[in-house]
């Protein structure tokens, strides 16, 4: 079965940092580019950031760059989301999302998503 | 405020057919073919149900339909069931610093 699963949010005070997991099953990992997308909660989804399948190409939203690094390890089936200076509008549910048929801004599987809470 | 507009709401009776429209600018709907859009239930995570404007993946029906008009994408939903009340959100590429706009979403309520 084609799955991802996202772990490690969590509640975090304002400045903190926390990383985000993603692991992958069922498909070749290293042939899709990956995506993170959050949902504030009640709010609509919000595009956070994009890795090629090689690493090489990487994309952040204007709202977390240069807070946030996205990276992934083909051999472990595994995407990650570093998340420094953390701030309150970054609560929210945070997906994993696979590129479908190489069009941006198309995901065809998505995690069940890892809440990340930041209050002090 | 989001990159694309999509209405708040829209509402149908089952049988009929809606449209949801999404704007943006030829900097992202209107300069590529690369708009998709995306249902999602409460508590669950969304759903592809069209890419590059006007394709459906496998397994969505064909009353899931979408289209494009200078930088209005569409999605229509015809033959309304009980079980496509549901938030839906278009998407683009965008040629800016980003690689991706969301829309704001739009909540369809089968009456």
């Amino acid at each position: 079965e084609v799955q991802l699963v996202e772990s490690g949010g969590g509640l975090v005070q304002p400045g903190g940092s926390l990383r985000l997991s993603c692991a992958a099953s069922g498909f070749t990992f290293s042939s899709y580019s990956m995506n993170w997308v959050r949902q504030a909660p009640g709010k609509g989804l919000e595009w956070v950031s994009y890795i090629s399948s090689s690493s090489s190409t990487i994309y952040y939203a204007d709202s977390v760059k240069g807070r946030f690094t996205i990276s992934r390890d083909n051999a472990k089936n595994s995407l990650y989301l570093q998340m420094n200076s953390l701030r309150d509008e970054d609560t929210a549910v945070y997906y994993c999302a696979r590129t479908y048929s190489g069009s941006p801004g198309a995901f065809d599987i998505w995690g069940q998503g890892t809440m990340v809470t930041v209050s002090s | 405020q989001s990159a694309l507009t999509q209405p708040a709401s829209v509402s149908g009776s089952p049988g009929q057919s809606i449209t949801i429209s999404c704007t943006g600018t030829s900097s992202d709907v209107g300069g590529y073919n690369y708009v998709s859009w995306y249902q999602q239930h409460p508590g669950k995570a969304p759903k592809l149900m069209i890419y590059d404007v006007s394709n459906r993946p496998s397994g969505v029906p064909d009353r899931f339909s979408g289209s494009k008009s200078g930088n209005t994408a569409s999605l229509t939903i015809s033959g309304l069931q009980a079980e496509d009340e549901a938030d839906y959100y278009c998407s683009s590429y965008t040629s800016s610093s980003t690689l991706v706009v969301f829309g704001g979403g739009t909540k369809l309520t089968v009456l």
